[in-house]
């Protein structure tokens, strides 16, 4: 059964980066898009950008070039930076599956809050 | 693609039915997904095309709707069924997903 476990600090001051990590056990990358969203308090998921497992990477445009997702096959895992954080990228941030030629997410992990502070 | 959700709560009792409503500012054809979320928890995928569950989702759920106006249906309201539903559009590269209807008990 696979499942997806994020992983990183839970807080972040506004002059770093946030940097998660997601390691996917039970299965492989091969096949799927990863994907990452996030959910501030009290609001819906915003989908951040994916990666499939070759490397190929999609963002949101209204991340501009803030964010980054890479993944590592030989650990099973994929990670997050976002550059220059603000309190309004305090979030649950969510790691998922999507499968190919598909566009909603079958799988997602518990999730891990951050929280940017000043 | 901006989604509309539709009311943000209903308060319902339990064995009532209810139906959602999730309306997209431009046509999305099926590509619509369902997701339940728990306190605490990810979100959960429903329904996905609009109208097709995965193994495991009970049969009590049901989607419909096409282009721009979708329905979540859920017939005979269970306890746990007392949470966040929100949709979420695929048509367009950029995943968006609705504000979300809770559902209270009456």
């Amino acid at each position: 059964q696979v499942q997806l476990q994020e992983s990183g600090p839970g807080a972040v001051k506004a002059s770093e980066t946030l940097s998660l990590t997601c390691s996917v056990s039970g299965g492989s990358l091969s096949g799927y898009y990863w994907a990452w969203l996030r959910q501030p308090p009290g609001k819906a998921p915003e989908w951040i950008g994916r990666i499939f497992y070759s490397g190929t990477t999609d963002y949101n445009p209204s991340f501009k070039s803030r964010v980054s997702i890479s993944v590592d096959t030989s650990k099973n895992e994929l990670s997050l930076k976002l550059t220059s954080p603000t309190a309004a990228d305090t979030a649950r941030y969510f790691c998922a599956r999507q499968g190919l030629s598909l566009g909603y997410f079958d799988l997602w992990g518990q999730g891990i809050l951050a929280t940017v502070s000043s | 693609i901006v989604m509309t959700q539709f009311p943000a709560t209903l308060s319902v009792s339990p064995g009532e039915r209810v139906t959602l409503s999730c309306r997209a500012s431009q046509s999305l054809n099926s590509n619509l997904a369902w997701y339940q979320q728990r306190p605490g928890h990810p979100p959960r995928l429903l329904l996905y095309a609009a109208s097709t569950r995965p193994p495991g989702v009970p049969a009590r759920f049901s989607g419909s709707g096409s282009a721009t106006e979708f329905n979540l249906t859920i017939s005979r309201l269970q306890s746990e069924d007392f949470v966040l539903y929100y949709c979420q559009q695929y048509k367009d590269w950029v995943r968006t997903f609705g504000q979300g209807t809770k559902l209270e008990i009456k």
